[in-house]
């Protein structure tokens, strides 16, 4: 089983700066197979990215993924204040499990 | 445009059972490669189940043994059978379009409470 560590747990920011999010696997993760999704209280989670680097539909640029190997990246350039949520990165694929890193909250700061 | 639609949650007893269903609309359910998501009040996202178009299931070892998943074509709707609940089963339950493909469309989830 893949063991996702995300980091922060938490990241406190303000409106317009840049948050950058980490996504750490126990093991070597096909790019193909890693998504990051955000979610607000009380809703479902939004897919974002997909393939490490693929913006889901609609999904604003200011979003953007990379990464590969073991470590993976969400950056979200000029935070707009829908932004603050919790994200997730999860990996998916040929081979269950699919977990996922525990969060990271983004916060307004 | 794509719905998913959960239910069948409830306040249940430890040891009972509960079957939820997640029907769709905009996309054959049935087809597709589905899965269970849940979340505990507070908690993080916990894959639970998947069923891939050919009808493989796979489950988390923290359900293995107690849940079931399955598909009825003739209703297009999936089915997840919850035997043996116990308290660490509580959570939202969601039901969404992925496993071999990214988890693209959720349902807004079911509440399942396992209390005595």
């Amino acid at each position: 089983e893949i063991v996702l560590t995300q980091s922060p747990g938490t990241l406190s920011l303000s409106p317009g700066e840049r948050a950058t999010l980490s996504c750490r696997a126990s093991q070597s993760v096909s790019s193909s197979y890693l998504a990051w999704y955000q979610q607000k209280p009380g809703q479902a989670p939004r897919l974002l990215i997909w393939g490490a680097s693929n913006r889901a539909t609609g999904i604003p640029n200011r979003f953007s993924g990379s990464g590969s190997g073991t470590d993976f990246t969400l950056t979200i350039t000029r935070l707009e204040p829908e932004d603050f949520a919790v994200y997730y990165c999860q990996h998916y694929g040929n081979s269950p499990p699919y977990t996922f890193g525990q969060g990271t909250k983004l916060e307004i700061k | 445009e794509v719905q998913l639609v959960e239910s069948g949650g409830g306040l249940i007893q430890p040891g009972g059972s509960l079957r939820l269903s997640c029907a769709g609309s905009g996309l054959t359910v049935t087809h597709n490669y589905m899965s269970w998501v849940r979340q505990a009040p507070g908690k993080g996202l916990e894959w639970v189940s998947v069923i891939y178009s050919d009808g493989v299931t796979f489950y988390a070892d923290s359900v293995k043994g107690r849940f079931t998943l399955s598909r009825d074509t003739s209703k297009d709707t999936l089915y997840l059978q919850m035997n043996g609940l116990r308290a660490d089963d509580t959570a939202v339950y969601y039901c969404a379009r992925g496993g071999w493909y990214r988890f693209d469309y959720w349902g807004q989830g079911t509440l399942v409470t396992v209390s005595s």
